[in-house]
Parts: C-alpha cells; structure tokens; sequence
C-alpha cells in the first residue's frame, strides 16, 4: 500500500522559503509515475502546484512558476518543494500525492500539513 | 489557466439523487478524457472517486458514477446517504501539461 507524509515546519515567516518533503513508502520510485504537490488554503479549493518524473522533468503551475522548486531524493524515496518569497497568500494545507501518468488523476495522497505565513 | 467550474452547493435527500457539474473548456475538459472526482470530508484529505471521466477506483461505492459531454463533465451521486455529505472536486489533465481544479462543491444531505 502506497503512503505518503508531508513534513515541514508549520509556520513561515513572510519572504522567507517555505520547504517541505514527502516521504513515500510502500512503493520504489524507480517504478514510475509522477509525484506531485497540491494545496489548499483555509477554507478554500485545491489549488496544483506542480509535478515530477524520475527523469528529471517538472512541470509546475504557470502562477506559481517563477517561486516553486520541486525536487526528488531517491536515496530517501522522498521528494521536496520549496516555495520562495512567500505571503499570507501562501499559508495553507500542503498536500504531496501520486498523479498517473498523462497527468489523468492523483491516487494516493498525503494527509497533509498546515504550512501558517506570519510573522 | 482558470479553474474549472463547479456550483458551489447542491443538496439532497437520503436515497435521492443528485449531479455535480464541471465545466471548462477544449483545451482541458473538453480535449481530453482525463477527468477526475474528489471527495474530501472536513480536515481530511481528498480521496479520489472517478478517474478518466467514468472509471471507479476499486472499493468506490457503484453508488457514484461520472460522464462527458462538451466541456462539462458530470458527477452523479445516486441513493444518497448520510455519509455523502462532503466536498466535491473536479479535475482535468489541462493542455500544456498541467493539472487544473474546479472550485469545489459542498453537498448537503438533508
């Protein structure tokens, strides 16, 4: 059974990075598929972040392009996001899931976290 | 890239049924059969309910089913139950390699 964990801290400070890893079990990331980042602020819809393949390609959200780095440690089978400059805008669950290949539908997914942006 | 749209709120009685809509446009709805359904329960994470616009995810009650028609996509949730009452989701593969939401739908059973 695939499983998936979100960590990170729980509060950032405006402008700061915020970061982030989901770690995966139960399946090998040598096997495939796309992994990817979602979040969704208080009270709001879902909102994709972005993705990855193992071979080294990402796809991100064309809004949030410019801020985001997603990246992969398939020594941990972990992968990572880093959210740069950030606002209260940001402050959210952050959810990390797998996502079928043509980007068709996210099976597994993470509880999620609460990332807060304040000072 | 805009997110798709969803009513914000349906409702219905216990053994009623009742259809979510979705609608975007040719670039993602439309385009491809890469529609998916969410439903998530307050302070839990979404679970996926309908892949490729009518596939059932094993363990998904036969109760939810989902179709296509132009840019609209459609979640139909039969024999409501108490249990049902949730958020509701949509998703589509979206042209340029993205994945785009609807807004979500909140369902009361009354």
């Amino acid at each position: 059974q695939v499983q998936l964990q979100e960590s990170g801290p729980g509060l950032v400070k405006p402008s700061e990075t915020l970061s982030l890893t989901c770690a995966v079990s139960g399946y090998s990331f040598s096997s495939g598929y796309y992994w990817a980042w979602i979040r969704q602020p208080p009270g709001k819809g879902l909102e994709w972040l972005g993705a990855f393949y193992l071979n080294g390609k990402t796809f991100y959200n064309p809004s949030l392009k410019s801020r985001l780095t997603i990246s992969v440690d398939t020594s941990k089978n972990q992968f990572s996001l880093k959210l740069t400059s950030v606002t209260a805008a940001d402050t959210a669950v952050y959810y990390c899931a797998r996502l079928q290949h043509w980007f068709r539908y996210l099976d597994y997914w993470g509880q999620g976290t609460l990332v807060t942006v304040s000072s | 890239q805009s997110a798709l749209t969803q009513p914000a709120s349906v409702s219905g009685s216990p053994g009623q049924s009742i259809t979510i809509s979705c609608t975007g446009t040719s670039s993602d709805v439309g385009g491809y059969n890469y529609v998916s359904w969410y439903q998530q329960h307050p302070g839990k994470a979404p679970k996926l309910m309908i892949y490729d616009v009518s596939n059932r995810p094993s363990g998904v009650s036969n109760r939810f089913s989902g179709s296509k028609s132009g840019n609209t996509a459609s979640l139909t949730i039969s024999g409501l139950q108490a249990e049902d009452e949730a958020d509701y989701y949509c998703s589509s593969y979206a042209r340029g390699d993205s994945v785009l939401f609807g807004g979500g739908t909140e369902l009361t059973v009354l």
